[in-house]
This record gives C-alpha cells, structure tokens and sequence, in this order.
C-alpha cells in the first residue's frame, strides 16, 4: 500500500505569515509523529498523536506552533507568524502502535523556507 | 540535551570496506533504533534492537547493544556506493514517554 505522504513538498513564505503542513500516515496506524530537522542537525521530536489525542507535545517550540489530527488519520501541522528559525524539513512519521517497539515509517518531508 | 550521539560525525571510506558507527545514550532504554536518511529527506528504519538483546544481525548489517555502557555500534559490511548516507540512531527512555529521541547522526560517505 502507500506510505506516508505529505504536502506540500516545499513551501517558500514570508516571516509573519501561517502556514499548515499536512501528513497523510499508512492506513491503520494508530500513531502519528512530526518532527522537525534543521540543516545537518538530527530530528526534533514536536508532538506524537495516538489516535485523535496529542498525549505529549512537549517538542513543540512555541505556542506559534500547533497540530491537529482528525479521524485518526490526517494530521496538519499549523505554524502562526513564522520565523526565520522556523526554516526546516518538517518531518511525519506513523507507526502501528505508540508502543516504540514499533518501527515508524517516514514521509518524505516538507522543506519549509521562511524568507 | 540528545538521548544518543553518534560518532564519528563523518566518516568517508572506499567501496568494499566495513563501515562502524557508534552511539551513546544517557538514561535506560527499552530498545534502540538504527535509521537511514538519503539526501536530507525521509527516514529509513533498519533495525531494532530490545535492551535484553546483546547483537542483531540484518544482511550486511550488524548492531550491538552495551546497555552497561549505554551504547551501541552499527556495522556495515562490504559497503556499497549506494550505503552513502545519514545514519541515526534513535532511542526511547524507559517509563519515559512515548517519543523516539534522535542524535544528530553520522554522515557515511562511500567512495566507489
């Protein structure tokens, strides 16, 4: 089947504007993560979704940034009057289970450039 | 700070050799992840490894786990051109919540 998706692939904007990024996980998985990584740094854990619920968004940098998931599939990552530091790929990944002995399967990022 | 670092945080080799890459973790653990990541953008799982278990083997790679010494090591056998990569390990934190914690990876550069 497919995998995780997310759109769109890059996104160029201008400090202060809102942006939303979406990801589409694999069918039936319960759990959903974004991440964020800066130029040759490693991930940043932002938030992970079991279900609909966000049990730990404590990744999450500021309260510009928010997430939603509903139906226990799509999730939109919203950042308000972006920042130049907010530059990065913004990475989703789901697994079956919150559970981290499951493996987590990654889309391919959205490459965010705030000017 | 980082549950694992990696190093080296470079490491360039010819085509044909063994490739080692280490991490180290901080506090207890449940398992330990070994990720792949291409050209800056999605990441690959290779392998898991339980803090019960001591060595896991998956094709040309193979990963220990040293749980009294916190760390772990990522070999890649007779490595290819294409094993060229970011590698990352990722781990949890027992009782801790459910969230992977990643390094900031190892750039492996195969020279053919």
């Amino acid at each position: 089947g497919a995998g995780v998706s997310q759109s769109p692939s890059n996104k160029v904007t201008e400090k202060g504007k809102d942006v939303e990024l979406r990801c589409d996980p694999i069918s039936g998985h319960t759990a959903l993560y974004w991440y964020r990584q800066r130029l040759g740094q490693g991930l940043e854990f932002l938030i992970y979704f079991q279900g609909n619920s966000a049990p730990d968004k404590s990744g999450l940098p500021s309260d510009r940034f928010s997430a939603e998931r509903t139906g226990e599939s799509v999730s939109t990552l919203t950042i308000q009057r972006t920042q130049q530091e907010d530059s990065a790929v913004y990475l989703c990944a789901s697994s079956f289970g919150a559970n981290l002995h499951y493996e987590q399967f990654f889309g391919p990022g959205t490459r965010l450039t705030v000017l | 700070s980082q549950q694992g670092e990696e190093d080296p945080q470079a490491l360039s080799i010819q085509e044909g050799e063994n490739a080692t890459m280490n991490c180290s973790y901080k506090t207890s653990i449940n398992n330990l992840q070994w990720y792949r990541q291409n050209s800056g953008r999605g990441l690959v799982h290779l392998i898991l490894i339980r803090s019960n278990e001591r060595e896991k083997h998956s094709g040309r790679l193979r990963v220990t786990l040293d749980t009294s010494k916190k760390s772990s090591s990522l070999l890649i056998t007779a490595s290819r051109a294409a094993d060229t990569a970011s590698y990352f390990c990722a781990t949890d934190a027992k009782g801790g919540s459910e969230k992977l914690v990643f390094g900031k990876g190892t750039k492996l550069t195969v020279n053919p």
